[in-house]
């Protein structure tokens, strides 16, 4: 089935340092490629997405490329804030049964900023 | 506002005891799943709905779980004889259709079983 292999953490940064999360997947078929992230005391956010081979998803200086050849969906940043202190989850979606496109998750990257 | 919503936001039980939860999808949108986030099992799907169709219940860990959802609209998920390891953010998501759209989730419920 498929399966998202996500970078454990807990990762702690500086501010301004350099982010990167690895994400890789396992799917048949292509599938869509998601970050979503979860703040303190919040529900989930889409953060960034890519319905295709080499499409790079952006948001809020995040930036994330589909890279087919290495099943991977790796997210950075360049310069992080204590704002972006949060949860990370890589996840899929697939056409399955009745059109079900149910996601996929890693299991989540908690991330803390220290200024 | 124009969210999905979720109530209660969180919910304590007995063990054994029934438990609904609901969630009110964005208007419009056609599509919604349930997600359960534990701490042991991380996020997983546990139930489909698209428009009038047959759910796709392939997620539900068990029988002592099911879901409706009314009109098109309103679901709401059922645990029945709740056990200890049910305990969970339950997240209800929806979408406008269903080919490569965002899945826009509510702020979930937290389910306690004692």
């Amino acid at each position: 089935g498929d399966s998202v292999t996500q970078m454990e953490g807990p990762v702690t940064l500086s501010e301004e340092a350099f982010l990167t999360i690895n994400c890789t997947y396992t799917a048949t078929g292509y599938p869509s490629l998601f970050w979503y992230v979860q703040y303190p005391g919040e529900g989930l956010q889409l953060l960034l997405k890519a319905t295709k081979a080499d499409d790079k998803g952006s948001n809020k200086g995040f930036e994330a490329t589909y890279r087919k050849e290495t099943t991977s969906f790796h997210l950075e940043k360049g310069s992080v804030q204590v704002s972006d202190s949060a949860v990370y989850f890589c996840a899929l979606s697939a056409a399955g049964i009745f059109g079900n496109e149910k996601l996929t998750f890693g299991t989540g990257t908690r991330l803390t900023i220290i200024p | 506002g124009a969210g999905v919503s979720q109530s209660p936001s969180n919910k304590v039980t007995e063990k054994g005891k029934d438990v609904e939860l609901r969630c009110d999808p964005i208007s419009g949108h056609t599509a919604l799943y349930w997600y359960r986030q534990s701490l042991g099992q991380g996020l997983e799907f546990l139930i489909y709905f698209q428009g009038n169709s047959a759910p796709d219940k392939s997620g539900l860990p068990s029988d002592r779980f099911s879901a409706e959802r009314t009109g098109g609209s309103v679901s709401t998920l059922t645990i029945q004889r709740t056990q200890q390891e049910d305990s969970a953010v339950y997240l209800c998501a929806s979408i406008k259709r269903r080919t490569q759209e965002t899945q826009y989730f509510g702020p979930g419920t937290r389910l306690l079983v004692l």
